[in-house]
C-alpha cells in the first residue's frame, strides 16, 4: 500500500528565511505532485514533477524529485506572507488514476 | 475552457433528505474524481470514473451514490447522510493516465 509522509505538519516561520518541506513515499513512483490549499478553498496546482531529477521553480517556490530516495522536497526562498497556506504532496498510485495525499504541512509566514 | 466547476458551493441538509452534488469540466478529461476532506486533513478518494464507467469505489457507503451522465459531467447523489458527513467535497478531472488532477471550488456540505 502506498503511503506518503510529510514533514513538518506544521511550520512557522519568519518573513526572508528560507526552509524546506519534506514527502517521503513508501512505493516506486515516479509522479509527483504538489498542491496548494487556502483556509477554505479548493486544492492549486503548483509543480508536477515527472522523472528522477525534475527540478521545477516557480517565484518562491522550488520542488525537487528523487525517485531513488522516494523523497521530493518543497523549498521555500525568502518566504514572504502570501505563501501562508497548506501545502500538500501527492503521489500517483501504481494505476495512476489513484492520488494517495500526504497529511499535509500548514505555513504560516510571519512578519 | 479549463476549470472544473462544482454547485452549489454551500448545502445544509437533513438526516433524512435526498440532494446532489453537481460537477463539470469541459476540458475534455475522461477521468473524474469524487474526494471528501475534513477540516485540516487531506482529500480522501471516493470514487473515480473513468470513460464514463466507475472505476474506483473507495468502499464508500451507500448512502453516498456517484453518477457520470456523459464525459463532462459528474453527480454526486446524497441520500440519509449523517453529522459526521458533513465536508468539503471535492471534484476533480485529469485526462487518462499518470497526468494532473484539476480540482473544483468544493462543496461546503453540513448535515444537521
Amino acid at each position: 500500500e502506498l503511503k506518503v509522509e510529510q514533514n513538518p505538519l506544521f511550520l512557522s516561520m519568519q518573513e526572508g528565511k528560507n526552509y524546506t518541506i519534506y514527502c517521503n513515499y513508501s512505493t516506486t513512483s515516479d509522479r509527483l505532485y504538489w498542491y496548494r490549499q487556502d483556509p477554505g478553498k479548493s486544492l492549486e496546482s503548483l509543480f508536477v514533477l515527472l522523472s528522477n531529477g525534475a527540478v521545477k521553480q516557480e517565484g518562491r517556490l522550488m520542488a525537487s524529485l528523487d525517485t531513488k530516495a522516494r523523497l521530493s522536497t518543497l523549498h521555500i526562498t525568502a518566504a514572504v506572507h502570501d505563501l501562508s497556506a497548506t501545502y500538500f504532496c501527492a503521489v500517483s498510485s501504481e494505476y495512476g488514476n489513484k492520488l494517495v495525499f500526504g497529511a499535509g504541512t500548514i505555513l504560516r509566514v510571519k512578519s | 475552457d479549463t476549470e472544473v466547476t462544482q454547485t452549489p458551493k454551500h448545502l445544509v441538509m437533513g438526516m433524512t433528505n435526498k440532494k446532489s452534488l453537481k460537477c463539470e469540466q469541459h476540458m475534455g478529461h475522461r477521468a473524474m474524481y469524487w474526494y471528501k476532506q475534513k477540516a485540516k486533513k487531506p482529500p480522501e478518494l471516493m470514487f473515480v470514473y473513468s470513460y464514463e464507467k466507475l472505476s474506483i469505489n473507495e468502499s464508500v457507503p451507500s448512502r453516498f451514490s456517484p453518477e457520470c451522465p456523459n464525459s463532462s459531467l459528474l453527480n454526486l447523489h446524497l441520500h440519509a447522510l449523517q453529522p459526521e458527513d458533513s465536508a468539503l467535497y471535492l471534484c476533480a478531472s485529469s485526462p487518462m493516465g499518470l497526468y494532473e488532477q484539476y480540482f473544483g471550488p468544493g462543496t461546503r456540505l453540513t448535515v444537521t
